[in-house]
């Protein structure tokens, strides 16, 4: 079974401040992994993949298969990024051959002023 | 392009009425997803569809049906709401394995 685990439900930083969102999973095969945003009362969507490489806002973040962890990191946190940030794993579902996502519950970010 | 829409944005059901969710992308995309959302849950899959034609349950499915005759639409159907379905409902769609574009969602209430 897949399982992405966020520890935190809600995590405070002060703008300036360095963030890390962490995540883990636990799936038997090769996951992609990604993080998706929400800013408040909007539509999800993708921050970024773990196979892109990509920094997108200034966030990084990298797949660590030995801790089987994917933590977000950002150096400088910004208001703008409080958001509900979401993990989450996309591996295959049996059955229907298919890959779906499996999200994590969710952590907030709230970056004080 | 449009993308992902939802209708209605928001619904008020008493107990044991039935609705249908409406779903539609324009993107051409296969796979296409119902979420619901709730609070210390994260989304929750409750059905999702590979193709038109091809339906399969997602984690919590019950209550729920879906049907795809198009590529485009996928409604998600109550069949006899209850006060444990309020919740945010969100679909999306993708090309497989790619990004997931999400809808706008839908805020359902049952009294």
């Amino acid at each position: 079974a897949q399982r992405v685990t966020q520890p935190e439900k809600l995590l405070s930083v002060f703008k300036g401040a360095p963030v890390e969102l962490k995540c883990n999973y636990s799936y038997s095969g090769s996951p992609e992994l990604f993080w998706y945003v929400q800013y408040s009362r909007q539509r999800l969507q993708l921050l970024l993949r773990h196979i892109s490489r990509e920094s997108i806002k200034g966030f990084t973040a990298d797949l660590n298969k030995g801790e089987t962890s994917f933590h977000l990191k950002k150096p400088f946190a910004q208001e703008e990024d409080s958001a509900m940030y979401y993990c989450a794993l996309s591996g295959h579902r049996s059955g229907a051959g298919s890959y779906q996502l499996t999200f994590g519950k969710g952590t907030k970010l709230s970056v004080i002023p | 392009n449009a993308g992902v829409t939802q209708t209605p944005k928001f619904q008020v059901l008493k107990t044991g009425q039935s609705m249908t969710l409406q779903c539609a992308q324009d993107m051409n995309h296969e796979y296409m997803s119902w979420y619901r959302q709730d609070p210390g849950m994260g989304l929750r899959l409750i059905h999702y569809s590979v193709g038109a034609g091809i339906t399969d349950q997602g984690e919590v499915p019950n209550g729920y049906n879906v049907s795809r005759s198009t590529t485009e639409d996928f409604p998600l159907r109550l069949l006899s709401a209850a006060p444990s379905q309020t919740s945010v409902y969100f679909c999306a769609s993708s090309t497989g394995v790619n990004e997931q574009f999400f809808g706008p969602g839908t805020r359902l209430t049952v009294l």
